[in-house]
């Protein structure tokens, strides 16, 4: 079936340190977005890419990395500069047919929490 | 940039009571479009309806309805026989055309009550 894969379900991460979340999508969408849930909070957009080798920054990219080698891939970093970094993170991808935006497929997410 | 906003925090309804959550947004955009999406407490994003804005008729799917008011930028989404399954976070959601992110409203907390 085709679909958008998170892992891990559950990370921790103890303080000064990088932690990767993985998204991979086997439903050839080229553009592939990472969103930060917070409770009582809507998603807020980290980063986007819509084409491979190529992504820009959301609204709250302060203290995330992205990479885009691959079409199937979208990793982000939490890296050490994230000072708040617990939270509830959503992969997405999306597709244009014919023109038209496809609606936004969801990954299961991963949470994130500080040890 | 375009901000979507969703008055009602909280919500509750009977069950197989008809609700209708409302959602308004800005933006100065002709074409774009806008979704519901349904969070339940598996925190799984589920879309629920989508609304092309170059088209006037209301989208329709199965007991989910919206009323989609171009000239005063409302998109409210209404629930026909409300089931318990309903329960959920409901997010109005607002997209350019270009495969662009979603813009998300902060959601609204559905409950249905037995």
């Amino acid at each position: 079936d085709g679909g958008i894969t998170q892992s891990p379900k559950y990370l921790f991460r103890k303080e000064g340190q990088n932690v990767t979340l993985s998204c991979e999508q086997n439903l050839n969408h080229d553009a592939m977005y990472w969103y930060r849930q917070d409770p009582g909070q809507g998603l807020r957009l980290i980063y986007y890419s819509q084409i491979v080798n190529d992504f820009q920054k959301g609204d709250i990219a302060e203290g995330y990395s992205v990479s885009r080698e691959k079409k199937e891939s979208f990793p982000l970093t939490v890296t050490s500069a994230q000072k708040n970094p617990t939270a509830f993170y959503l992969c997405a991808s999306s597709a244009r047919d014919r023109g038209h935006n496809q609606p936004q497929h969801f990954g299961d997410g991963t949470r994130l929490s500080i040890l | 940039a375009q901000t979507v906003t969703q008055s009602q925090p909280e919500m509750s309804v009977q069950e197989a009571e008809t609700v209708t959550l409302s959602c308004t947004y800005d933006t100065s955009e002709s074409n774009y479009y806008l979704f519901w999406y349904k969070q339940p407490p598996s925190r799984q994003m589920i879309l629920v309806i989508r609304q092309e804005a170059y088209k006037q008729q209301n989208a329709t799917e199965n007991r989910f309805s919206v009323n989609f008011q171009k000239a005063a930028k409302s998109f409210s989404l209404k629930i026909s026989d409300s089931q318990l399954g309903d329960t959920a976070m409901y997010f109005c959601a607002f997209m350019n055309s270009g495969n662009t992110p979603l813009v998300f409203g902060k959601g609204t907390r559905l409950s249905v009550i037995a």
